[in-house]
């Protein structure tokens, strides 16, 4: 049973780079069974799928956000991290970390989520 | 890559069963059987009750069910409970393995 745990800034000022990372625990971050994301949910809005990252390195991204998104992933730590530049207010957020199971093309474990707020 | 359209709120009376509509396009729902639906409590972590439009992970209860036509997916819950009160989310594959989520169901039993 995999579980997720975000962690990084609750607080991060406009224009700067919001970082968050996910501890991956009950299974390895290189398995091919998996791809490795993360979803957003500002305040009164709905689920945004932020992009994913497979084993072997190949990311995939939200078109709206492609520009300013980058996912990595780091094996030895079994972790992989997100990285949105420049943000705004618009950038407040919970954000989960995602696991996709590849069998059946759906998220079946989410992080707890942390709330991640651009502000000066 | 616009957000799949759902009701904002669906109520029923316990026992009851409710449907929870889910509209995209052509480009998602409409050219994938790949719509999953999410239980979310906020403050809590979604949880996945349907796959690839109408099977359910192990351990949901068959009270849920879903389907497609054409560009809507739905989800219906038969036999409402109080515990079925949440909000519902239904994400679609939308081809190179991007993803678009609805726009929420708040459901309300009465």
């Amino acid at each position: 049973q995999l579980q997720l745990q975000e962690s990084g800034p609750g607080l991060v000022k406009p224009s700067e780079t919001l970082s968050l990372t996910c501890t991956v625990s009950g299974g390895s971050i290189s398995s091919s069974s998996y791809y490795w994301g993360w979803i957003r949910q500002p305040p009164g809005k709905e689920l945004e799928w932020i992009g994913s990252i497979y084993y072997s390195g190949n990311t995939y991204y939200n078109p709206s956000l492609k520009s300013r998104v980058t996912i990595s992933v780091d094996t030895s730590k079994n972790q992989f991290s997100l990285y949105l530049s420049s943000v705004t207010a618009a950038d407040t957020a919970v954000y989960h970390c995602v696991v996709l199971v590849t069998a059946i093309v759906s998220f079946d474990y989410w992080g707890q989520g942390t709330l991640v707020t651009v502000s000066s | 890559q616009s957000a799949l359209t759902q009701p904002a709120s669906v109520s029923g009376s316990p026992g009851q069963s409710i449907t929870i509509s889910c509209s995209g396009t052509s480009s998602d729902v409409g050219s994938y059987n790949l719509v999953s639906w999410y239980h979310h409590h906020p403050g809590k972590a979604p949880k996945l009750m349907i796959y690839e439009g109408s099977k359910r992970p192990s351990g949901v209860s068959s009270r849920f069910s879903g389907s497609k036509s054409g560009t809507t997916a739905s989800l219906t819950i038969s036999g409402l409970q109080a515990e079925d009160e949440a909000d519902y989310y239904c994400c679609s594959y939308a081809g190179s393995t991007t993803y678009v989520f609805g726009t929420g169901t708040k459901v309300t039993v009465l």
